[in-house]
């Protein structure tokens, strides 16, 4: 079993949904970050947290430390927001400074 | 800041050459890391570095890969002898370590096909 569990995998949406993007761990972590893969490839942190909730724009990151489970958010969707968007953790064990990947959801949004 | 830089974007190379990977971190970040990325395993780390010195190398698939970071400002990761499997995108990333909790910055990739 992964250590962390993104779903869906896929997701198509239409222009001016909300969107909820899972994401379920196994391990103890001191962060969890949400990534935004673009088509073209980059990769960009959207948020970095540890506790409660965290918003940037129409993007809402949100954490239960005892349930080990994090939702991403996004309101009005829009096409630009098609991307893949991936779930990592650090371990809290010995200092690691691992970040642990999900696979990634890919996201589609339809105009 | 331009942001964590990496060379070349794009490799293609033949089965036995020799590869390298270029990153320059952000400057004043004293953490960096390597991470490859496929399709069948999603991204993985490589390893990564703490001041220049390589702190954990257990993702290292083996001893084909080896990484180097001489400076703060600057890091490879050779492969030796390439092989098909190499085939992946490669991140660079780099952070500020030892002040709690701060964001990691990617590069952009280098995509690397080995035929």
């Amino acid at each position: 079993k992964n250590e962390v569990e993104q779903s869906p995998q896929n997701l198509t949406a239409q222009e001016g949904e909300f969107i909820t993007i899972n994401c379920s761990y196994s391990v103890g972590i001191s962060a969890l970050h949400w990534l935004q893969q673009h088509p073209g490839g980059g990769i960009v942190s959207l948020f970095m947290l540890s506790s409660g909730k965290k918003k940037h724009g129409r993007l809402i990151a949100t954490i239960n430390i005892q349930e080990k489970h994090s939702s991403l958010h996004i309101t009005a969707s829009h096409p630009r927001d098609s991307a893949v968007y991936i779930c990592a953790v650090r371990s809290r064990e010995g200092g690691s400074e691992k970040l642990v990947f999900g696979k990634g959801t890919k996201l589609t949004v339809n105009p | 800041d331009a942001g964590v830089i990496q060379s070349p974007r794009h490799e293609v190379t033949e089965m036995g050459q020799e590869v390298t990977l270029r990153c320059k971190p952000i400057s004043g970040h004293n953490s960096l890391f390597w991470y490859r990325q496929t399709m069948m395993r999603g991204l993985e780390l490589l390893i990564y570095f703490n001041n220049n010195v390589p702190i954990d190398d257990s993702g290292m698939p083996e001893d084909r890969f080896s990484a180097k970071m001489p400076n703060a400002s600057f890091s490879t990761l050779k492969i030796q002898p390439s092989e098909p499997r190499d085939s992946a995108v490669y991140f660079c990333a780099s952070r500020l370590f030892g002040q709690g909790f701060t964001e990691a910055f990617f590069g952009q990739g280098t995509r690397l096909t080995v035929v």
